[in-house]
């Protein structure tokens, strides 16, 4: 059964517009972490942000943060005030518990405007 | 510091054949993951090594092998290579494995393409 969910192929935003990137996650274990990724076209996958199930306040990265919806199990990405250079796939990602592996979601690719 | 390395970056080869991709971890890091990545699809975990010890393996075939030396560097192998082994191999490495909030953080890939 599918893990990560990212419903959104494709997304378009505006620069300097904010943009959500939408992420659902399937687990019954209480103890998990929720990772966002960056992919460029050069390949390498560039670590974002990490919200903690336990986490009691949403993660912030700069410009990045996670809007956690843990009743929802959702997980979702905001970006803020696009540039040209967020244009890229967008993976979120899981954890359940330690000692196991990450899972990715299919991905969303995002096209910034201008 | 450098990043996680990869080589090479590129690489040809025909059914059949086999592969060696190669990965150097963060210094400092001495667990590396290794994923596959197809076309149009999320990365899927292959392998992790940490102290040259197999600590993780996914959901693959016995053709892949791989293993870490006493410098933390690691090394995918691939037998008897099939068209549908084409992908983008990454390799991460991280400071904390086993960890709920371990972080990977990734080379830029290895692009194979099978003939």
């Amino acid at each position: 059964a599918q893990k990560i969910t990212q419903t959104q192929p494709g997304m378009f935003v505006q620069e300097k517009e904010a943009v959500t990137l939408d992420c659902t996650y399937d687990t019954s274990d209480p103890s998990y972490g929720l990772f966002w990724y960056k992919q460029p076209s050069s390949g390498e996958m560039i670590f974002l942000i990490y919200q903690g199930s336990y986490d009691q306040q949403n993660a912030t990265e700069g410009r990045y943060s996670l809007n956690f919806q843990k009743a929802r199990k959702s997980a979702n990405l905001v970006i803020s005030a696009s540039q040209l250079g967020d244009s890229a796939m967008y993976f979120c990602a899981m954890r359940e518990g330690p000692d196991n592996d990450m899972r990715f979601g299919a991905g969303t690719r995002l096209t910034v405007k201008p | 510091d450098a990043g996680v390395t990869q080589s090479p970056t590129h690489l040809i080869k025909t059914r059949g054949q086999q592969v060696t991709l190669r990965c150097s971890p963060i210094s400092g890091h001495k667990s590396v993951s290794w994923y596959q990545q197809v076309l149009g699809q999320g990365p899927q975990f292959i392998f992790q090594y940490y102290e040259k010890e197999e600590r993780g393996r996914g959901n693959f075939p016995d053709r892949f092998s791989a293993r870490q030396f006493p410098n933390y560097s690691s090394e995918l192998n691939v037998n008897a290579l099939l068209l549908g082994d084409s992908a983008l191999y990454l390799c991460a490495s991280s400071s904390n494995p086993g960890a709920t909030n371990e972080k990977l953080l990734f080379g830029s890939g290895t692009q194979l393409s099978v003939l």
